[in-house]
């Protein structure tokens, strides 16, 4: 019963690169997101999708693509990858009548070689 | 720009302590207050939320105390406890739907038995 869930868990990969993580929610909620969180532990909003639309889009290089196929998924597509896009990445959840209530998934670790 | 600065970065508590961590915040149109708990290996987890209506909110050995004219919040943990060590983040944001939480740095608190 796993409610925010992201695939994979760990990702060691070369630079130039191309990776994607998905995320998945099975609580019914409208809108999702996508935090980075650096080797520091600050944790830093990059997108927000609300019923597939987005919402907003942070400074991140165009190199992140995010893509939302429908309400539950919203998947982090990343092409030529850098040595500086390793991090924790997580992936959260909000329920329309609770905007402000996140629920974060377990994170995947990029670590880019 | 920092918008939600939180200290101290890391605490020690005796068990059986009081841990207290603060925060501070910039933007007065933030209108919701949380704070999240992160383990190692894991997403951060609601802990305990509050709102510019009350100065107050206690759940369990948890409460989070609010000076609206201040911009400062804090989160107080009675009887702290070696399972409470973990990560803490506060964070704010504005209640839209979509909006992101704007996180403070985190504060790193181990309770030695």
């Amino acid at each position: 019963d796993t409610a925010v869930s992201q695939t994979p868990k760990y990702l060691v990969t070369q630079m130039g690169n191309d990776k994607s993580i998905k995320c998945e929610q099975n609580l019914g909620h409208d809108t999702m997101y996508w935090y980075k969180q650096d080797s520091k532990k600050f944790l830093k909003i990059m997108f927000s999708y609300n019923n597939k639309e987005l919402i907003i889009n942070e400074t991140v290089p165009n190199r992140f693509s995010p893509k939302s196929p429908d309400k539950a998924h919203l998947n982090l597509h990343i092409n030529s990858l850098e040595l500086g896009d390793s991090a924790v990445y997580f992936c959260a959840s909000s329920p329309a009548n609770l905007v402000d209530t996140q629920y974060f998934g377990p994170g995947t670790r990029l670590t880019v070689l | 720009q920092q918008q939600v600065k939180q200290s101290p970065q890391s605490l020690i508590v005796q068990k059986g302590g009081i841990s207290i961590i603060n925060c501070a915040y910039e933007n007065t149109a933030f209108d919701y207050f949380p704070w999240y708990q992160q383990f190692p290996g894991k997403g951060p987890a609601l802990l305990i939320a509050i709102r510019p209506d009350v100065s107050e909110k206690k759940e369990g050995r948890f409460t989070i105390s609010f000076n609206k004219s201040a911009k400062q919040f804090s989160l107080h943990i009675m009887d702290s406890q070696p399972g409470d060590s973990a990560t803490y983040f506060c964070a704010a944001s504005s209640g839209q739907a979509g909006t992101a939480l704007i996180f403070g740095k985190g504060t790193t608190l181990s309770v030695s038995s």
